[in-house]
């Protein structure tokens, strides 16, 4: 069966400019993350659905950072008004269970490498 | 809140050395897993602890989970090429899961 899967691979958008990042969980995966990475970093949390709410938006670096998810599928993460800053590969990954406990093993995706000039 | 440790950042090697990168949570933990990233790629699944003093192996890969489930190690034995990558520990504490930092490693042919 398919993977995660995202969209775009690639991003080059200007400082100011709002972006949308798409992600396309394994069908059937209650739980989504999303994660940022810069280059020769760790991953940073930003955000997890549990279905289509979100218990934890602990991690948005910022408000202008935000993110929904509809249909216990597709999220989207959109960043208003980029900034330099946020140049980075964002993650997303999903998981069959929740969390915590079983079946939490995470499955991501090939990621959204974004670039701010 | 939990936070998971790795050591070391970086670690060069020679190939066929041996490397090993440890896992240090500040809490207890319920289980315990691991991932590796290719460089350019994205983190892959590789496996879960659960019991405390658990070890499981991969072929060259040895994985230990501690008796106090609060740390975790991974040893590779004879380190190839195709070994190059970061890889991550990430604690289940019963809240969420929590990746530590990652240790890259760099493996000299």
């Amino acid at each position: 069966g398919a993977g995660v899967s995202q969209s775009p691979s690639n991003k080059v958008t200007e400082k100011g400019k709002d972006v949308e990042l798409r992600c396309d969980p394994i069908s059937g995966h209650t739980a989504l993350y999303w994660y940022r990475q810069r280059l020769g970093q760790g991953l940073e949390f930003l955000i997890y659905f549990q279905g289509n709410s979100a218990p934890d938006k602990s991690g948005l670096p910022s408000d202008r950072f935000s993110a929904e998810r509809t249909g216990e599928s597709v999220s989207t993460l959109t960043i208003q008004r980029t900034q330099q800053e946020d140049s980075a590969v964002y993650l997303c990954a999903s998981s069959l269970g929740s969390p915590t406990g079983s079946y939490n093993e995470q499955f991501f995706g090939p990621g959204t490498r974004l670039t701010v000039l | 809140g939990q936070q998971v440790m790795q050591i070391p950042q970086y670690q060069h090697v020679q190939e066929g050395e041996d490397f090993t990168t440890y896992c240090n949570s500040s809490t207890t933990l319920s289980n315990i897993q691991w991932y590796k990233q290719r460089p350019g790629g994205h983190p892959v699944f590789l496996i879960q602890l659960v019991k405390s003093g658990e070890v499981k192996k991969q072929k060259r890969l040895t994985f230990q989970f501690g008796e106090a489930k609060k740390n975790s190690s991974l040893h590779i034995t004879a380190t190839q090429t195709t070994d190059v990558g970061t890889y991550f520990c990430a604690g289940d504490a019963g809240n969420m899961l929590t990746f530590g930092g990652g240790t890259r490693l760099m493996v000299k042919p």
